[in-house]
């Protein structure tokens, strides 16, 4: 159980066009989402936490109308990347808290989404 | 405010060797998370472990193990006789209670283990 999806996995696109990225909890409802970004051998960094029905909170330094998230469901948050630029290239990484995680805080981790533009 | 610091960038070791990764975190919360996850060249993160603020016990799992202490702020994890398929990178993360959830990942430690 407890299985994340992210679609999709490699994406290739030109600068200036818009890629979304889909997140979804398989087998479980998720109130929290967390989108994080990680560069080549760097870690990985929050970018916004997403609750469902409500706006995301961007971290600071993130441009929340560059990375626009949408999380419409209790199973789906998606993350559009708007004109995007070579610069946005990096390795996206969804996360999922369960509705029922309660006060352990548990999250599971998508497969995360390797973005490259050219 | 919350840091990580994992100061070990690399290691390499022989298979069959044990390893000790570091990890060291800030924070003036009683109440928090330690985690510790696996990233494989595949990307996908793997979760290790999980441990509350309140639980000092060292916890064992096969051939890995952990060393939690309040009092040096110190959260490590040994891989014991290491294998080539413990090559990855990993992660020690730390989440405070109460401040949303969001996790506060350290700059990772990159092993290697050779054949």
């Amino acid at each position: 159980g407890a299985v994340v999806s992210q679609h999709p996995s490699r994406v290739i696109c030109k600068s200036g066009t818009s890629v979304k990225i889909e997140c979804r909890s398989l087998d479980f409802q998720a109130t929290t989402m967390f989108w994080y970004r990680q560069f080549p051998k760097q870690s990985l960094m929050l970018m916004a936490t997403s609750n469902e029905g409500s706006k995301a909170t961007y971290e600071q330094g993130v441009e929340k109308d560059k990375f626009l998230i949408n999380h419409a469901s209790l199973t789906l948050s998606t993350l559009t990347v708007t004109s995007a630029h070579p610069e946005d290239s990096s390795f996206y990484i969804c996360s999922a808290r369960p509705r029922t995680s309660g006060t352990t805080y548990e999250q599971y981790f998508g497969p995360g989404t390797r973005l490259t533009v050219t | 405010a919350q840091k990580v610091t994992q100061a070990q960038t690399e290691i390499s070791v022989v298979e069959k060797e044990d390893v000790t990764l570091d990890c060291v975190y800030e924070t003036r919360d009683t109440t928090y998370y330690l985690f510790w996850y696996k990233q494989p060249p595949s990307g996908e993160l793997v979760f290790l472990i999980r441990r509350n603020s309140f639980d000092e016990q060292n916890e064992i799992s096969g051939r890995y193990s952990w060393n939690f202490q309040k009092s040096t702020s110190s959260f490590n994890f040994t891989i014991t006789a290491s294998q080539v398929v413990d090559s990855a990178v990993y992660f020690c993360a730390l989440s405070v209670i109460g401040n949303t959830d969001k996790l506060i990942f350290g700059t990772g430690t990159r092993l290697q283990v050779f054949p």
